[in-house]
């Protein structure tokens, strides 16, 4: 079965401060990861996916087989990364299902 | 281009009624997902449409359904309503429906009196 953590439903941080959001999966095969963020008063929408290796407005994640991880990471957080964040994987093979996690908010103070 | 539209915004019905929710995806993209979101559960697959073609299915009983038109427009219905069935209710399309990039709608919400 696919199963997708985030073990942090709240998590504060200050403005310039590193921020590390969660997430653990649990899949026999091999996963396709994503990072959806939804900010207030917005709809859902893609950050980042393992595969593109991007850096989305500073924020980077690893995939970690191993671990069976792929943490979300901003060395310097702003205000406005305040938002509800949620982990998702889609099985490979064509199939557009996705599994998220439970989400965590992200508070950015000043 | 539009992004994905979702019709009606909002719904309130009660026990027992059916219900019907539109999604119109990005122009020329053919998958089409369902979500349903709620505070307990969080946001969970309900089914995905690809060419006219239910190709997944989520864990949700039989009074959830849906179809898509050969417009890539989908609709889902859900019959005999229950209190529990109040929540959001997310649309998501994507160009070829392999691993691609979802779009989501801005939702659904429905209220079950």
């Amino acid at each position: 079965a696919q199963r997708v953590t985030q073990p942090e439903k709240l998590l504060s941080v200050f403005k310039g401060a590193p921020v590390e959001l969660k997430c653990n999966y649990s899949y026999s095969g091999s996963p396709e990861l994503f990072w959806y963020v939804q900010y207030s008063r917005q709809r859902l929408q893609l950050l980042l996916r393992h595969i593109s290796r991007e850096s989305i407005k500073g924020f980077t994640a690893d995939l970690n087989k191993g671990e069976t991880s792929f943490h979300l990471k901003k060395p310097f957080a702003q205000e406005e990364d305040s938002a509800m964040y949620y982990c998702a994987l889609s099985a490979q093979g064509g199939s557009e299902k996705l599994v998220f996690g439970k989400g965590t908010k992200l508070t950015v103070n000043p | 281009k539009a992004g994905v539209t979702q019709t009606p915004r909002y719904l309130i019905k009660t026990r027992g009624q059916q219900v019907t929710l539109s999604c119109s995806p990005i122009s020329g993209h053919r998958s089409v997902s369902w979500y349903q979101q709620t505070p307990g559960q969080g946001l969970q697959f309900l089914f995905e449409y690809f060419s006219e073609t239910q190709r997944n299915k989520g864990n949700f009983p039989g009074r959830f359904s849906g179809r898509q038109f050969s417009n890539s427009r989908s609709e889902m219905n859900v019959s005999t309503l229950e209190l529990g069935d109040s929540a959001l209710y997310l649309c998501a399309s994507s160009p070829s429906g392999s691993g691609d990039t979802q779009y989501f709608g801005p939702g659904t919400r429905l209220t079950v009196l």
